[in-house]
């Protein structure tokens, strides 16, 4: 099937773990994105990636470093996790032409104990 | 800066009725405007969008929405809803320029029996 798909689906971690999120995109697009969704279900972008080059870096924490090493991956490692961490996070991707409007990954829960 | 209002965290509707979910969009420049759906603990799913031309937009599920520059809004709209129709939905909006898409804070659409 063609998707945006993220792994894992749900991740419980204790407070100064280190974890990752992967995401794979099969559309042929070429620029993906990492966006947060807090608990009062507000969207915010984090990173956004074109052809492997960071395009979009919101004011996110350093421990918060997004990886490409193609077009069609973005994965997310967050470093010494925090309470407020805790958050859906949701990959998605879109052409690089504007206006297309973006294919969403069906989100990784990130739970911090 | 872009910024997206949705003035209804939550529209509460019986089922069978019309349902106008609101979105206002502030921008000095030319945008593109989405209205996106996101059903329990899923990921978004793009309902609609207006890129140009006619101000009317039809999207799946029988949702339309009306571009209106003057009054800068994108109104969602359903003549009867179903109680699957029960979710969040986003307006979002980017501008010719970049593919920075910026959400709303979400209307939660409760459909009754």
């Amino acid at each position: 099937d063609t998707a945006v798909s993220q792994t894992p689906k749900y991740l419980v971690t204790q407070m100064g773990n280190d974890k990752s999120i992967k995401c794979e995109q099969n559309l042929g697009h070429d620029t993906m994105y990492w966006y947060k969704q807090d608990s009062k279900k507000f969207l915010k972008i984090m990173f956004s990636y074109n052809n492997k080059e960071l395009i979009i870096n919101e004011t996110v924490p350093n421990r918060f470093s997004p990886k490409s090493p193609d077009k069609a991956h973005l994965n997310l490692h967050i470093n010494s996790l925090e309470l407020g961490d805790s958050a859906v996070y949701f990959c998605a991707s879109s052409h690089s032409e504007t206006g297309y409007g973006y294919t969403f990954g069906s989100g990784t829960r990130l739970t911090v104990v | 800066a872009q910024s997206v209002t949705q003035l209804d965290s939550q529209v509460p509707v019986f089922e069978e009725a019309p349902v106008e979910l609101r979105c206002n969009y502030s921008s000095s420049v030319s945008v593109y405007l989405f209205w996106y759906v996101q059903y329990p603990n899923q990921g978004l799913q793009l309902l609609l969008k207006y890129l140009s031309g006619s101000t009317l937009v039809k999207g799946i599920n029988g949702f339309e929405a009306e571009f209106n520059k003057s009054q800068t809004s994108f109104h969602l709209r359903k003549p009867s809803v179903h109680i699957s129709d029960t979710a969040e939905y986003f307006c979002a909006v980017s501008d010719q320029n970049t593919d920075k898409l910026i959400f709303g804070t979400g209307t939660r659409l409760q459909v009754f029996p």
